[in-house]
């Protein structure tokens, strides 16, 4: 059974860092792409971050960019999303999501499995 | 603002057929994907590719394209399918992008 658990949010305030954690298992880690997927209170959901198989290739929403960084340990079955300088509006449950493909940027890729999501609050 | 348009909310007589949309230019060249969210819990993919299902998703859920627009239709709607919808696929940069989402009611 694939399971993906979130780790890390708290109650940062603006301008802070933090950096979440999804720990997977149940499926060969790194033979997929992963994502980061969050949804804001009362909103939709919003595509954040991805990773390649390897590592080698990350991908970012413009809203992300330049202060957050994903990255992955393939020996620890572990995905990381560090986040900086961060906003009120980046408050939202964050979850981990694993790609269907090895590379994020291969058309036909979905969202296989989901976690069940890490809250992050941006507050003063 | 999202390259993929949803309307925001749709209601559905118990057993009968509804069908959820989605409109952007990507649509053209991608499949949509399909996820299921009910409240307080993870969303679930629902439909991938042109029209597959993952194992124990119900046979009454089916996806189709036409031109910009992608289909996911709920024939006979149960009363368990009230949640919201999201539909994904490609922005113009290749990247992933959601819809604004669709809130089915069961009636």
């Amino acid at each position: 059974e694939v399971q993906l658990v979130e780790s890390g949010g708290v109650v940062v305030q603006p301008g802070g860092s933090l950096r979440l954690s999804c720990a997977a298992s149940g499926f060969t880690f790194d033979d997929y792409a992963m994502h980061w997927v969050r949804q804001a209170p009362g909103k939709g959901l919003e595509w954040v971050s991805a990773i390649s198989w390897d590592g080698d290739n990350t991908y970012y929403a413009d809203s992300v960019r330049g202060r957050f960084t994903i990255s992955r340990d393939n020996s620890k079955n572990s995905l990381y999303l560090q986040m900086n300088s961060l906003r009120a509006e980046d408050t939202a449950l964050y979850y981990c999501a694993q790609d269907s493909l090895a590379s994020p940027y291969t058309p036909g890729g979905y969202f296989q499995h989901w976690g069940q999501g890490t809250l992050v609050t941006v507050s003063s | 603002s999202s390259e993929l348009t949803q309307d925001p909310a749709v209601s559905v007589a118990l057993g009968q057929t509804v069908r959820i949309t989605c409109q952007g230019d990507s649509l053209r060249s991608y499949y949509a994907s399909w996820y299921q969210q009910k409240p307080g819990q993870a969303p679930v993919l629902v439909i991938y590719d042109k029209n597959n299902r993952p194992s124990g998703i119900p046979d009454r859920f089916s996806g189709s394209r036409s031109g910009n627009t992608a289909s996911l239709t709920i024939t006979g709607a149960q009363a368990e399918d009230e949640a919201d919808y999201y539909c994904n696929s490609r922005d113009s940069s290749g990247n992933r992008v959601f819809g604004g989402g669709t809130r089915l009611t069961v009636l």
